[in-house]
């Protein structure tokens, strides 16, 4: 069990280019949430998948965004048309399987977005 | 949602001296974490405490989630335990967190 990896960890782009990261969640766990992190703040919450079911999208995630989990164990976080509001960390984080009675979430080390 | 605060927002202490970070919220909760983001980002995990009292070495946290508060104690605190503390609570089972704003505490030698 090595955590949860996402990739890339830091990603520069132009404003107006779409992005796209990754997360793998600790294996066995089937729940997957995505944070953001702007400096200063604690994160907050975009969105959250049970297996593949994407059960529950933050008012923070406009348009833009767009989260997939196809077979309930990888996710992907895209954001199109990038602004430059979007810079920031963005945090995946997983916890385990519902009905263990276990509900810790533990997070990956993120992915610093820049936008110029 | 829930409003969570911390307190205080910064903090720095002597190398060896002992401190403790508030946590309060708003409404009832299910489940709380507190974790450390060293500066690299990395949030560790280091108490899931819905209730209670635990211990793990020089840290320990005690929630009393009938008056909606938590505190973390650090003791004989080192340079290695700076960085950002963050208080993390969930209203219903399995789903987002809402996270504080965090305390940020300094230790120096």
């Amino acid at each position: 069990d090595t955590g949860v990896s996402q990739d890339p960890r830091h990603k520069i782009t132009k404003r107006g280019q779409n992005v796209t990261f990754r997360c793998d969640p600790i294996s066995e766990h089937n729940r997957l949430y995505w944070y953001r992190q702007t400096l200063g703040q604690g994160p907050e919450f975009l969105t959250y998948f049970q297996n593949e079911a994407q059960l529950e999208k933050s008012r923070l995630l406009s348009d833009r965004f767009s989260a997939e989990r196809p077979k309930g164990s990888f996710s992907t976080l895209e954001i199109q048309r990038t602004e430059q509001g979007d810079s920031a960390m963005y945090l995946c984080a997983s916890s385990p399987l519902a009905g263990t009675g276990l509900y810790e979430q533990y997070f990956g080390p993120g992915t610093r977005l820049t936008v110029t | 949602g829930i409003q969570v605060e911390q307190s205080p927002p910064d903090l720095i202490l002597q190398e060896g001296a002992n401190s403790t970070l508030r946590c309060n919220f708003s409404d009832s909760v299910n489940n709380l974490q507190w974790f450390h983001q060293n500066p690299w980002g990395q949030l560790i995990n280091l108490f899931y405490i819905p209730s209670g009292t635990k211990q793990n070495g020089r840290l320990s946290a005690t929630t009393v989630a009938t008056e909606r508060y938590s505190l973390l104690y650090i003791s004989s605190s080192q340079t290695t335990d700076s960085g950002v503390y963050f208080c993390a609570v969930e209203r219903y089972t399995g789903n987002q967190f809402y996270f504080g704003t965090g305390t940020s505490l300094t230790v120096i030698p």
